[in-house]
């Protein structure tokens, strides 16, 4: 199995310009999670989607911040526009069920993202 | 509003000895616990698990503790490697929804 995929790696822009990460889930894995790190948070959780439809998007600190889940594996984590408080670390995750116990998260390796 | 805290920020362990890390969380609802480590430039990956239904798990080297009373978990490593110099995620979910992560624990194991 590939894992949770994430793209891109790095991504540097400059504020004001729309930004756009993406996330392939693990095949099979129903629950996806969108989750930023920051030094004073850890590890943030964003939004979460179960069988592609949002769940709760009360993560989600600003209307600059969109997700959307198309279909079962593909998601993306927009924000336009982008501010430098953005920069951070995103993490896709997913999971095989959004309502089952002793389902781990299995995280991709993130996306940093640095707005100047 | 940290549902899940890591109150220690870093901590360092001589090799061989006993590592405990520890986690604090408010919510009584939580019925899932994890801990994840984390590698620089990597994601977190999955460490070991606990259900509120027990009070320990045991995974080779690592162990994880829960007190329902005191809302408190932890993990111990024993021995600790230096392979296992990482940051520690402590997290938490109710019905495996909504994981809530701690601000994590960097761990340095001293050869």
């Amino acid at each position: 199995d590939a894992g949770v995929i994430q793209s891109p790696r790095h991504e540097v822009t400059e504020m004001g310009q729309e930004v756009t990460l993406r996330c392939k889930p693990i095949s099979g894995h129903n629950s996806l999670f969108w989750y930023r790190q920051t030094m004073m948070r850890g590890l943030e959780l964003l939004i979460y989607f179960n069988n592609n439809v949002p769940i709760d998007d009360s993560g989600m600190p600003e209307d600059r911040f969109s997700a959307k889940m198309p279909n079962a594996s593909f998601s993306t984590l927009k924000i336009q526009p982008s501010e430098p408080r953005d920069s951070a670390v995103y993490f896709c995750a997913s999971s095989p069920s959004g309502r089952s116990y002793n389902s781990p998260l299995h995280f991709g390796n993130g996306t940093r993202l640095t707005v100047t | 509003d940290q549902q899940v805290k890591q109150n220690s920020p870093s901590l360092s362990v001589q090799e061989g000895r006993i590592s405990i890390l520890n986690c604090d969380y408010t919510n009584s609802m939580f019925d899932y616990f994890l801990w994840y480590k984390k590698y620089p430039a990597e994601g977190p990956t999955f460490l070991i698990s606990i259900s509120s239904i027990k009070d320990k798990n045991e995974d080779g080297r690592f162990t994880v503790f829960l007190n329902k009373s005191a809302k408190h978990l932890s993990l111990h490593i024993v021995p600790s490697q230096p392979g296992d110099s990482a940051v520690y995620f402590c997290a938490a979910s109710r019905y495996g929804n909504q994981f809530y992560f701690g601000t994590g624990t960097s761990l340095t194991v001293i050869p």
